[in-house]
């Protein structure tokens, strides 16, 4: 079974600041498949980065993500405060076919 | 922009089969650039991915999960449907249905949610 494990766990920052939210894979990616969502309290997940780097429809570039082989990161430069809310990184395997989700961030106002 | 909104009974009894349809709009299911896939997130936890389906009707399940997961996809409406059956109380989540470019490996428009819960 594939695992992606998110550290840490729960991040608190303040406004201005940078995150980095880490994603380790238990298999090598053999593809860029590594994507990353952003969920807020009541609401569905919302696709923010795909193909490990490429920012979704509308993403501030303040988000960026980069990685390779079993170790991603998910970026925000400069914390907006609509940021604070739970990332979820994500796999996608061919053979056979899955995706596979983190167990999350949850990136709180310090 | 592609919309999906799931509907379905929200309560379903232990060992019955639970019944999830999801209405696209603003763009056809019959596409054949989209995978259409369900997704679950029992409340305070992560996001399970359930299975998928093509307009064509080939279908990828989760394997923890395709003895009970049946997907089917209904052009004529415009919606793909989700049926589990033999539901227990850890079935208890809310579903999700996602588009699901193909050859791209994430999930891009999401339904905005249904609480599914199971109890008798």
């Amino acid at each position: 079974e594939i695992v992606l494990t998110q550290s840490p766990g729960t991040l608190s920052l303040s406004p201005g600041e940078r995150a980095t939210l880490s994603c380790g894979a238990s298999q090598s990616l053999s593809s860029n498949f590594l994507a990353w969502y952003q969920q807020k309290p009541g609401q569905a997940p919302r696709l923010l980065i795909y193909g490990v780097s490429s920012r979704a429809t509308g993403i501030p570039d303040r988000f960026s993500g980069s990685g390779s082989g079993t170790d991603f990161t998910l970026t925000i430069s400069r914390l907006e405060p609509e940021d604070f809310a739970v990332y979820y990184c994500q796999r996608y395997d061919r053979s056979p076919t899955m995706y596979t989700f983190g167990q999350g961030t949850k990136l709180e106002i310090k | 922009q592609v919309q999906l909104q799931e509907s379905g009974p929200g309560l379903v009894k232990p060992s019955q089969t639970l019944s999830l349809t999801c209405t696209v709009s603003g763009g056809s299911i019959s596409s054949g650039s989209y995978y259409w896939s369900w997704i679950r997130q029992p409340a305070g936890k992560g996001l399970e991915w359930i299975g998928r389906i093509h307009t064509s009707g080939y279908t990828n399940y989760n394997f923890s999960l395709k003895s009970r997961v049946t997907i089917s996809i209904d052009t004529s409406t415009n919606q793909f449907s989700l049926k589990l059956s033999s539901v227990t109380a850890a079935d208890t989540a809310v579903y999700y249905c996602a588009t699901d470019p193909m050859i791209a490996g994430h999930l891009d428009y999401w339904g905005q949610g249904a609480l599914v819960t199971v109890s008798s």
